[in-house]
């Protein structure tokens, strides 16, 4: 079955440094890989997803994921974080063999001035 | 997304009421879905459709229903709320060009549900 695993609740850094969000995954086949955020009283918001080819993939608002398949993980990145970066963010993974999109349980990142 | 709609935006019911939750989108997307968000369990998929006649069971369907009454709405009912459906529910929506697989969904900004 395929799942999706978000080791930290909290991710705590400081404006202008870098972010990373980490992800791994398990599925049966290819994975289909998604990061989405939410911000308060919202939504998910898609920021970016790995289908195939390149294993850099770039996203909304200066984000960018490495796919790493060896390693099973699809690690979120930002080179410079934003105080209005803090949200919370998920992971989420398909494959070929389900309709469904599998979550995370979210980290939740806060940028500190 | 103002493109996918979800009304109520908060409701208080008691233990026992039947509820419904309808969710409306202006994308034109065939497939809808519903999830609940609970903290620390992130999103869980209750049921989802692929048309208007196609409606599927998701992780956790217990207790919940579904009706797909046009391309455009989707709606959830409770059929007779208890305490541990508090929570968080989203509609999203997601496109079937180029495969449905690799399309990312669009949520509605969800519906805050307690049940007392």
């Amino acid at each position: 079955a395929q799942s999706v695993a978000q080791p930290e609740d909290q991710v705590n850094v400081a404006e202008g440094n870098p972010l990373t969000v980490k992800c791994t995954y398990s599925v049966s086949g290819n994975p289909y890989l998604f990061w989405y955020v939410q911000y308060p009283n919202r939504g998910l918001q898609f920021l970016l997803k790995y289908i195939t080819g390149d294993n850099l993939v770039k996203g909304s608002y200066g984000f960018e994921a490495e796919f790493n398949k060896s390693q099973t993980s699809f690690h979120l990145k930002k080179p410079s974080a934003l105080v209005s970066d803090s949200a919370l963010y998920f992971c989420a993974v398909r494959d070929m063999e389900r309709s469904d999109m599998r979550f995370g349980a979210g980290t939740r990142l806060t940028v500190k001035p | 997304d103002a493109d996918v709609t979800q009304t109520p935006r908060n409701r208080i019911t008691k233990t026992g009421k039947r509820i419904m939750l309808e969710c409306s989108q202006t994308k034109g997307h065939d497939r809808m879905y519903w999830y609940r968000q609970d903290p620390g369990l992130g999103l869980r998929l209750i049921y989802y459709s692929f048309d208007v006649k196609d409606i599927n069971k998701g992780e956790i369907s217990d207790g919940y229903s579904v009706s797909r009454q046009a391309q455009a709405k989707f709606s959830l009912s409770l059929e007779s709320a208890i305490p541990n459906q508090t929570a968080l529910y989203f509609c999203a929506t997601s496109d079937v060009t180029g495969g449905d697989i690799y399309n990312e969904q669009f949520f509605g900004p969800g519906t805050r549900l307690t049940v007392l």
